[in-house]
């Protein structure tokens, strides 16, 4: 079974910077596109960013571009997003997913990102 | 960006009823590559449905979606007790990706 374990979330302040890991297994890593989605508190789901098979190509919502890098080593079965100039609005439960013809189809269980002073 | 309205917000049913989901686009889903998910407290989203109308893995028949263009629903048969949840679509068609706010199925 697809396991995806997130890990890296906090307390940040406002302008901060934040690392967010997910490690894969059980699964062929590095043949699927990856993405980020997220979850505000009480929210609905947004999408973040994705990236293909080779991290040769990475997307992102305009919300969060020039400020999150997402980034994958293949070799270690792992997913990172680097979160920089954080803001209130980021704060939010992060899931990475296995991203299958645009369709989220495996999800770990998320880790909480909070923005606050 | 492709919105998606899904209503009712709360669907108030029984064991054993049938739910209907309703899920509006903005504009036109290319290809119909609309999906559907479940969430409970705590959880991650579970697909359950993608293309319109293809069940996931492991996903009972008492699932259904259907529709085209704007408009797309999501069929519960019969609900279970497990079935009671917020359900989620989401638009693969256009770019950037987005999700329905949710409509939350709780037991009557």
């Amino acid at each position: 079974e697809v396991q995806l374990v997130e890990s890296g979330g906090g307390l940040v302040q406002p302008g901060g910077s934040l690392r967010l890991s997910c490690a894969a297994s059980r699964f062929p890593f590095s043949t699927y596109w990856m993405s980020w989605v997220r979850q505000a508190p009480g929210k609905g789901l947004e999408w973040v960013a994705n990236i293909n098979q080779d991290g040769g190509e990475k997307y992102y919502v305009d919300s969060v571009k020039g400020r999150f890098t997402i980034s994958r080593d293949n070799a270690k079965n792992s997913l990172d997003l680097q979160m920089n100039s954080l803001r209130a609005e980021d704060t939010a439960v992060y899931y990475c997913a296995t991203d299958s013809y645009g369709v989220f189809d495996y999800w770990g269980r998320g880790t909480l990102v909070t923005v606050s002073s | 960006e492709i919105v998606l309205t899904q209503s009712p917000g709360t669907l108030s049913l029984s064991p054993g009823e049938r739910a209907t989901l309703s899920c509006r686009a903005s504009q036109s889903v290319s290809s119909n590559k609309l999906a559907w998910y479940q969430q409970k407290p705590g959880q991650a989203p579970r697909l359950l449905i993608y293309d319109t109308s293809s069940r996931a893995t492991a996903i009972p028949d008492r699932f259904s979606g259907s529709g085209s263009g704007t408009d797309f629903t999501l069929t519960i048969s019969r609900l279970e007790p497990e079935d009671f949840a917020v359900y989620y679509c989401l638009q693969y068609g256009g770019s950037p990706r987005t999700f329905g706010r949710g409509i939350q199925v709780e037991i009557k």
